[in-house]
């Protein structure tokens, strides 16, 4: 059984400062991790992809990767309300894709 | 932008019902997807098809059947509708297999 772990949460965070988001996932053979970002009664919308150890940056967003922790964080800086969400890891492995449950995310203003 | 759309936001289906949701994409992907969402499971996969009449199944496929005649449709069937299927479904498709895929707005479906 393929595992992708994160903390529901909620995580609050007051508006301007860093959000850390967390996923940890069991198969060592995994591939290729991303985040997605689920509004309330919406669909979820791809906002991080990342294949390779290290970090990846997209504006306010870091995706950072350690495969041989298998761990893979997204950080918001600046943080704003509008970023309040849940926030969904998904790890590829093979020709599937897992996703965690999700971490819920508000930002205080 | 892709645009991935399923044909009905909102479905209430009686018990043994055999129920269709359909996913039309406009981008020309090969790969297409659906998944069931629910409240402390998460987003699970049910089948996906890679290919025009190719399916494969993904981790809960028991209970459902799927039909890719075209490249831009999937479908989802539901053979003989249950309660544990009251469920958000997502369909979602992408260029890439490396990909999740973009995601429809979903459809909400009751079983009764």
């Amino acid at each position: 059984q393929k595992e992708v772990e994160q903390n529901s949460g909620p995580l609050s965070v007051p508006e301007g400062a860093i959000a850390s988001l967390n996923c940890t996932y069991s198969d060592r053979g995994s591939q290729s991790f991303f985040w997605y970002r689920q509004y309330s009664g919406k669909s979820p919308e791809l906002i991080m992809s990342i294949y390779s150890n290290g970090d990846k940056e997209d504006g306010r967003f870091t995706a950072q990767l350690n495969k041989a922790s298998q761990y893979v964080s997204l950080l918001i800086r600046d943080s704003q309300p509008s970023d309040s969400a849940t926030y969904l890891c998904a790890v590829g492995t093979g020709n599937q894709f897992y996703f965690g449950t999700g971490t819920s995310l508000t930002v205080i203003p | 932008d892709v645009k991935v759309t399923q044909s009905s936001r909102y479905l209430v289906k009686r018990t043994g019902e055999k129920v269709f949701l359909e996913c039309v994409q406009d981008m020309d992907h090969e790969n297409m997807f659906w998944y069931r969402q629910d409240p402390g499971l998460g987003l699970r996969l049910i089948y996906f098809s890679y290919d025009v009449k190719m399916k494969e199944k993904g981790d809960i496929p028991e209970g459902y059947s799927v039909s890719r005649e075209k490249k831009e449709r999937f479908s989802l069937i539901l053979e003989s509708a249950s309660t544990n299927q009251t469920s958000m479904y997502l369909c979602a498709s992408s260029l890439s297999n490396l990909l999740p895929g973009d995601f429809g707005s979903g459809t909400r479906l009751t079983v009764v």
